[in-house]
């Protein structure tokens, strides 16, 4: 079955520096990928839509100079949380979707990307 | 607009009992994917079920089964005979053709006690 691919799992920085998480299709073509964030014990809030090639789609509130979403090829999406902040610190899923996927609705996770900001 | 609401916020049960969760869901669009995501304590999201807006009829899997009616815009989830593994968070979510955004409820989180 499809792989979605997130690298690192765990992170911890300290305030100030950036941090990128990769998210990778193993062995599909992704033309979207969505970006999640979820602190605990709460929802997945959608953060951004990333499609092939161009630029990310932010959700209302979510600071695009901030986290920084970047879709260069159809296998890897990255996000990169610049000077990252103690609030920054949260669970990043991505999701990965190909062509098909807009008219089947199949969709696939990464594991998931848990951030510590100290 | 869309909107995906888990009425439950936690749910504790004993093993072997029966347990539903309800997601009632709302979107302007006709054609649209409900999903059912289960997260365990470590974190990452397993897939359930994916029911399109054209396909009412109801699905079960082993002790799995989901309840999708149109007319009251709901996509339920019943376990039967709970066991302890099942004890996660779980995900109402959706996604319409037109806003391509899956958007996910807020979550039951389903203790199931030995």
């Amino acid at each position: 079955g499809a792989v979605v691919s997130q690298h690192p799992s765990w992170v911890i920085c300290k305030s100030g520096t950036s941090v990128k998480i990769e998210c990778r299709s193993l062995d599909f073509q992704a033309t979207t990928m969505f970006w999640y964030r979820q602190f605990p014990k709460q929802s997945l809030m959608l953060m951004a839509t990333s499609n092939e090639g161009s630029k990310a789609t932010y959700e209302q509130g979510v600071e695009k100079d901030k986290f920084l979403i970047n879709h260069a090829s159809l296998t890897l999406s990255t996000l990169t949380v610049t000077s990252a902040h103690p609030e920054d610190s949260s669970f990043y899923i991505c999701s990965a979707r190909t062509d098909r996927g807009l008219n089947t609705g199949e969709l696939f996770f990464g594991e998931g990307s848990r951030l510590t900001v100290l | 607009a869309q909107k995906v609401t888990q009425a439950q916020t936690e749910i504790s049960v004993v093993e072997k009992e029966d347990v539903t969760l309800d997601c009632v869901y709302e979107t302007r669009d006709t054609t649209y994917y409900l999903f059912w995501y289960k997260q365990p304590p470590s974190g990452e999201l397993v897939f359930l079920i994916r029911r399109n807006s054209f396909d009412e009829q109801n699905e079960i899997s082993g002790r799995y089964s989901w309840n999708f009616q149109k007319s009251t815009s709901s996509f339920n989830f019943t376990i039967t005979a709970s066991q302890v593994v099942d004890s996660a968070v779980y995900f109402c979510a959706l996604i319409s053709y037109n806003t391509d955004k899956l958007i996910f409820g807020t979550g039951t989180r389903l203790q199931v006690f030995p």
